[in-house]
């Protein structure tokens, strides 16, 4: 079946644009995550969804990021005044239930900021 | 908070085994889990300790001791496809949801 789906692949963008990163995660996941990477590093946690809510935000470095996912399913992250230090990989994930360990990942959007 | 410290890369021959550890500091947690990332790609659930013990799936194997605070992931029979990273997980006890990854480990495997 098909997996978690992340649009576009790649993004490159100016200083001080806004962007928005698209996640469709695996069809009937309740859960749904998103994670940064930069390179040679570990994935590290933005946002986590339960639903359409977002249950956990902890990890949004600044008020700049901020995701939804109005209807449970399509989950948007959205990035304002973009900075060169937000450039990285964005990970979505979704699970079938929350508390679990088995994160299903999309291939990520690499983003760029000039 | 947790800290999950691996070593940054290992080498190997094809048909070897190897042995990725993962040391941690961490205030409690609820499993240990292992994900393989090959380069550009996503990562994928390879393995979890929920319990101290060894996990056995196929290639690949997963132990975890919480007394000794560490944990492995052993890869048998290594083949070329193994090359990728490899890092280790936990999802901690506040904010059970989100996992926490490790410094993760590259993996080259060679003929």
């Amino acid at each position: 079946g098909a997996g978690v789906s992340q649009t576009p692949s790649n993004k490159v963008t100016e200083k001080g644009k806004y962007v928005e990163l698209r996640c469709d995660p695996i069809s009937g996941h309740t859960a749904l995550y998103w994670y940064r990477q930069s390179l040679g590093q570990g994935p590290e946690f933005l946002i986590y969804f339960q639903g359409t809510g977002a249950a956990d935000d902890s990890g949004l470095p600044n008020d700049r990021f901020f995701a939804v996912r109005p209807e449970g399913s399509v989950s948007t992250l959205k990035i304002q005044r973009t900075e060169r230090g937000d450039s990285a990989v964005y990970l979505c994930a979704s699970s079938l239930r929350d508390s679990t360990d088995t994160q299903y990942f999309g291939p990520g959007t690499r983003l760029t900021v000039l | 908070g947790q800290s999950l410290e691996q070593p940054s890369e290992v080498t190997a021959v094809e048909g070897a085994i190897v042995q990725i550890n993962c040391t941690y500091q961490t205030s409690g947690f609820y499993g240990l889990s292992w994900y393989q990332q090959h380069d550009g790609g996503a990562p994928t659930f390879l393995s979890y300790n929920g319990l101290d013990g060894l996990e056995e799936t196929g290639r690949f194997s997963s132990f975890l001791s919480r007394s000794d605070s560490y944990g492995y992931l052993l890869l048998q029979e290594l083949q070329m496809k193994d090359s990728a990273s490899y890092f280790c997980a936990v999802r901690d006890l506040v904010g059970f949801q989100k996992l926490v990854f490790g410094t993760g480990t590259r993996l080259l495997v060679s003929p």
